[in-house]
């Protein structure tokens, strides 16, 4: 079936512009999550979504980033004036979500390369 | 506070040698997962193992075994008879309990090149 999918693979962008990510879930995960991944570091979260709302975005570094999923699916992260220090890879994962049954399985989309120049 | 270290940041080996990496971590939760995680050039996170923290038992998968030992919080990954395929970074992560959902901390990777 399909996996997580991000557009765009690649993203090159200059100081100063607004850029849009997306992510397209696996269907029926009601749990989405963004990280990001600077050179040589591991993965950091960003923000999780359950369902439509933003349950956790603890991980955002400041209030140029934000990120939407206005119908449960779909999501998109949106990064307003991009500085150099932006530039990572962006890493979308969705899972069945909740605790209940404790930890459901995060699957990683192949990310989206962002280059501020 | 929940964190990862992966000390080793890049081991070398010649093809067929075993190699171990090692993973320590902290946690204030007493339910956690482990995870070890391959990351080849290509880019994309291969999911290796989840690990509960109420299972302790060791697990092998052909080459690839892990040693949890909740005693030194570690979670060590070996691969036995190392092949040039194996060279990647690995990722140890270990979750963080959010409200509805688990977060997941990474370590910085080690970088392992199994030369021929």
């Amino acid at each position: 079936g399909a996996g997580v999918s991000q557009t765009p693979s690649n993203k090159v962008t200059e100081k100063g512009k607004y850029v849009e990510l997306r992510c397209d879930p696996i269907s029926g995960h009601t749990a989405l999550y963004w990280y990001r991944q600077s050179l040589g570091q591991g993965p950091e979260f960003l923000i999780y979504f359950q369902g439509t709302g933003a349950a956790d975005d603890s991980g955002l570094p400041n209030d140029r980033f934000f990120a939407v999923r206005p119908e449960g699916s779909v999501s998109t992260l949106k990064i307003q004036r991009t500085e150099r220090g932006d530039s990572a890879v962006y890493l979308c994962a969705s899972s069945t979500g909740g605790t209940d049954r404790g930890y459901n399985e995060q699957f990683f989309g192949p990310g989206t390369r962002l280059t501020v120049l | 506070a929940q964190k990862v270290t992966q000390a080793q940041t890049e081991i070398s080996v010649v093809e067929k040698e075993d190699v171990t990496l090692d993973c320590v971590y902290e946690t204030r939760d007493t339910t956690y997962y482990l995870f070890w995680y391959k990351q080849p050039p290509s880019g994309e996170l291969v999911f290796l193992i989840r690990r509960n923290s109420f299972d302790e038992q060791n697990e092998i998968s052909g080459r690839y075994s892990w040693n949890f030992q909740k005693s030194t919080s570690s979670f060590n990954f070996t691969i036995t008879a190392s092949q040039v395929v194996d060279s990647a970074v690995y990722f140890c992560a270990l979750s963080e309990r959010m409200d509805s959902s688990y977060k997941l901390i990474f370590g910085s990777g080690t970088r392992l090149l199994v030369r021929p």
